[in-house]
């Protein structure tokens, strides 16, 4: 089972329209960390907001906002008002600082990612 | 400038000639890993490292080798190629692996023939 799920492979909005990328994890941790990449068309990968597990404030920077909710186990990612620029590939990653049963400390778990393309 | 440098940025070679993927960070970061990027399944773990001397296996590590001799070096050694390992590459550093973020080198792309 993956530890970390996007299940959106990919989604095509037109700019100006608001979309969410949804992220879900599996941990029996209780301290955790979760983050957010963009892997625009470029290729680089670029580290976008890290949350860990006791701060379940809801984030928001400019256009992006990040909504964390530990009943669900989700960590989904907000682009309002999206524009071209906009278009990449997003991944949600998962950190557990201790361990567990069949892991392993040090272990990074990316979700699959999930392509955006905004259209202008 | 902070970065992690990975070399080459293109590769391609012939099955079963040995290779190595360099990877360099200069921001003293203890942590270091490497990822595979392939369509449909994300970033794959193969191989990480807590700190010098201390590396372990990530999800995918099968044909894959790595040192850690030196804090900075973390190189990717690919002892008999074959054509399933083609794929795009990329080394990242953390100073600390469970709440720091990473920073990743520009990617190798790796063809195999």
């Amino acid at each position: 089972a993956q530890k970390v799920t996007q299940a959106q492979t990919e989604i095509s909005v037109v700019e100006k329209e608001d979309v969410t990328l949804d992220c879900v994890y599996e941990t029996r941790d209780t301290t955790y960390y979760l983050f957010w990449y963009k892997q625009p068309p470029s290729g680089e990968l670029v580290f976008l907001i890290r949350r860990n597990s006791f701060d379940e404030q809801n984030e928001i920077s400019g256009r992006y906002s990040w909504n964390f909710q530990k009943s669900t186990s989700s960590f989904n990612f907000t682009i309002t008002a999206s524009q071209v620029v906009d278009s990449a590939v997003y991944f949600c990653a998962l950190s557990e600082p201790t361990v567990d049963r069949g892991s392993t400390l040090g272990r990074l778990y990316f979700g699959r990612g999930t392509q955006l393309t905004v259209w202008p | 400038e902070a970065q992690v440098t990975q070399n080459p940025r293109y590769l391609i070679t012939v099955t079963g000639k040995k290779l190595t993927v360099t990877c360099s960070q200069n921001m003293n970061h203890e942590y270091m890993s490497w990822y595979r990027q392939d369509p449909g399944l994300g970033l794959r773990q193969i191989y990480y490292s807590m700190n010098v001397e201390v590396t372990d296996k990530g999800d995918v590590p099968e044909g894959y080798k790595v040192s850690r001799k030196e804090k900075r070096n973390f190189p990717l050694i690919l002892e008999s190629p074959s054509p399933n390992q083609t794929s795009l590459y990329f080394c990242a550093s953390s100073l600390r692996f469970y709440n720091s973020p990473l920073h990743f080198g520009n990617g190798t792309r790796l063809t195999v023939t």
